[in-house]
């Protein structure tokens, strides 16, 4: 069965770089969610979307944004980086909220490394 | 608020042993509660889920009983074996939202 898909699964960036990470929910999923988990840390939630829509942001830094667009994939972009944002990203994605289905679908995360 | 507490590791258990990991938590409403386990180099894995009080989430053996008079959800397996060797997080989502909380995960070793 397919499942979340992210890109790049390893990034390595200098200070004050940007990058971007991408997601590609499971097929039909509407929501997305994006995670930064530090190393040896619980994955802290960062951002959500539904339908396109911001739907409920954590600790995610004013130095970072994202979006997710018509075909459902989600980018996460990162500017200014710092070297705490050296991390583990997790996607994932959910039919619905998960409110309604209590099951978050995950990635297999993007490694990035800030020098 | 919301939030979640579960038993510090590292856990090193011998095969065929018995595990317990505690969580407890706090919530506004009535949550529903997960495990999720992450093998090295990989994404978090549901492993089980209760969605209300009473209720016994199970897989692969792993068993966990949602005890609103305690607030808590401790997994429990009675035999465990090598590949079961994972970070294992306690989780909820409150059933008014979609924000998941997570503890701070558990290492659990067994060895041969």
């Amino acid at each position: 069965a397919a499942g979340v898909i992210q890109s790049p699964r390893h990034l390595i960036k200098e200070k004050r770089e940007t990058a971007t990470l991408k997601c590609y929910p499971i097929p039909r999923h509407d929501t997305v969610y994006w995670y930064q988990q530090g190393p040896g840390q619980d994955p802290q939630f960062l951002i959500s979307f539904y339908e396109k829509m911001q739907s409920d942001k954590g600790s995610i830094p004013d130095r970072f944004s994202a979006q997710q667009f018509s075909d459902y994939h989600s980018e996460l972009n990162m500017s200014s980086l710092e070297l705490g944002d050296s991390a583990l990203y997790f996607c994932a994605s959910s039919l619905g909220t998960t409110s309604n289905t209590g099951e978050l679908f995950f990635g297999e995360g993007s490694r990035l490394t800030v020098l | 608020g919301n939030s979640v507490t579960q038993m510090e590791g590292p856990v090193t258990l011998s095969e065929e042993a018995f595990l317990t990991i505690n969580c407890t938590y706090t919530a506004t409403g009535y949550p529903s509660l997960f495990w999720y386990v992450q093998y090295p180099g990989e994404g978090l894995q549901l492993l089980l889920k209760a969605t209300k009080a009473d209720d016994k989430g199970s897989n692969k053996g792993f068993e966990a009983t949602y005890r609103k008079e305690t607030t808590s959800f401790h997994l429990e397996k009675g035999s465990v074996q090598v590949s079961d060797s994972a970070v294992y997080f306690c989780a909820l989502v409150r059933n008014t939202g979609n924000q998941f909380y997570f503890g701070t995960g558990t290492s659990l070793t067994v060895i041969p």
